[in-house]
């Protein structure tokens, strides 16, 4: 099992250039979710799907768009990119089990937006 | 909103010793899921323990247990027999059940510790 798989893992963007973080689950898990992580900061949402079509809005979801056409996977596009989206970014898949969610994170993509 | 603090932006300990990480959270949910995670330099985020807020046992998972005071809205994780491995970024998290969260989880801002041989 491959888990929870996200590319590219480093990435250089220039401001204004466009770009698409990919994640892809092979658990057949309905949530997916993408949080961004900055220095010295825990992790905070940025959108979340609870199932293919169906995306909402996070805590942060401005300069991000998300589509969920298929169970497995949950790309997240920046449109135009800007010094401030400099982050890692983490995408996670879950399930919810007989005890309780169990919640898998990605091993996170650095973003670097100069 | 569901907000979690964590007052502790550093903490340090000596190898063997046992340390304790508080964490506290706002909430006006009933039941409800709450986490720690540890992030180690790779940035990996692994989960340590998990408590559901129905369940008046405290969780434990071999070193690690926590002490959860719901009325207090209190989670704060207990680490024994402290070892350099577990020098890591620690984050406490909550998660309103699957119904009403679609698995999102808050996380509080982190809480660095550092095991001293």
């Amino acid at each position: 099992n491959a888990g929870v798989t996200q590319t590219p893992k480093f990435q250089v963007l220039k401001t204004g250039q466009s770009m698409t973080l990919q994640c892809a689950q092979d658990m057949n898990h309905e949530y997916m979710s993408w949080y961004r992580q900055d220095p010295g900061m825990g992790l905070r949402l940025i959108h979340y799907s609870v199932g293919a079509g169906i995306t909402d809005q996070g805590e942060v979801p401005n300069g991000y768009n998300v589509s969920r056409s298929t169970t497995e996977d949950f790309p997240l596009r920046l449109l135009s990119a800007a010094p401030s989206q400099t982050s890692v970014y983490f995408c996670a898949s879950s399930y919810l089990g007989i005890n309780g969610n169990t919640i898998y994170f990605g091993e996170g993509s650095w973003l670097t937006v100069v | 909103a569901q907000t979690v603090t964590q007052s502790q932006p550093e903490m340090s300990v000596q190898e063997a010793e046992t340390v304790t990480l508080s964490c506290t959270y706002d909430t006006s949910e009933s039941n409800y899921y709450l986490f720690w995670y540890k992030q180690p330099p790779s940035r990996q985020m692994i989960l340590v323990i998990r408590q559901e807020a129905y369940k008046q046992q405290n969780a434990t998972e071999n070193r690690f247990s926590v002490n959860f005071q719901k009325a207090a809205k209190s989670f704060s994780l207990k680490i024994s027999d402290s070892q350099l491995g577990d020098t890591a970024m620690y984050f406490c998290a909550f998660m309103k059940p699957k119904e009403t969260s679609g698995s999102r989880l808050t996380f509080g801002e982190g809480t660095q510790l550092t095991v001293n041989p």
